[in-house]
């Protein structure tokens, strides 16, 4: 498969913490792109990042790529309720394929 | 730009009814991508579009399903005959060339009883 896999499956924490999930994928990419999906909602984009890049900021948002190891991690800093979602990667060779995303619950 | 636009919203049907859905992308995109959600098969990719011609259909489940894009402004997803199985959310999404950013619509929330 060339979709991406996301790690881990579930994660809880307090609000105010950090929150890290990984995405692993097998072939080599040009981009490789994170989205968030509320309840109900359609996913929604947050940051794409460029093989030619290893780090990329957006807010409370951190995302490194390491190319090398064909892994890619988003880092949610200060976490808050509304964090609660559901985070998916996708590579630009996957035809925009999704895995089944990291669950992130976010208690107040 | 008022975004990817899907209908219906929400469709309650019986089993065997032809089912169609509709979706209407982002002016100027390219790509038109239709996905499925269930919480047992999680996020499916359905089937592509590019320049309005299939790229790749095989995520289409069976010959039940198909999925037309006669201009660059309009899609459909048809399940004929519908059955329970097919119950999900279908989202339709677009964006320009496959690879780059793409945008999903609210999701067409269809069960089939």
């Amino acid at each position: 498969s060339q979709q991406g896999e996301e790690d881990p499956q579930a994660l809880s924490i307090q609000e105010g913490e950090n929150a890290t999930m990984n995405c692993s994928y097998k072939t080599s990419i040009n981009n490789l792109q994170w989205y968030r999906q509320n309840s109900g909602r359609g996913l929604v984009h947050l940051i794409l990042i460029r093989s030619n890049e290893r780090e990329k900021h957006s807010g409370r948002l951190r995302v490194t790529l390491d190319t090398s190891k064909k892994s890619s991690s988003l880092l949610i800093t200060a976490s808050r309720a509304a964090d609660t979602a559901s985070y998916f990667c996708a590579t630009d060779v996957s035809d925009m394929r999704f895995g089944a995303g990291t669950r992130l619950t976010v208690k107040p | 730009d008022a975004g990817v636009i899907q209908s219906p919203r929400h469709e309650v049907t019986e089993m065997g009814q032809e089912v169609t859905l509709r979706c209407k992308p982002i002016s100027g995109h390219n790509s038109l991508f239709w996905y499925r959600q269930t919480m047992m098969r999680g996020l499916e990719l359905l089937i592509y579009f590019n320049n309005n011609v299939p790229i790749d259909d095989s995520g289409m489940p069976e010959d039940r399903f198909s999925a037309k894009m006669p201009n660059a402004s309009f899609s459909t997803l048809k399940i004929q005959p519908s059955e329970p199985r097919d119950s999900a959310v279908y989202f339709c999404a677009s964006s320009f060339n496959s690879g780059n950013t793409i945008y999903f619509g609210e999701g067409s929330w269809l069960t089939v009883v």
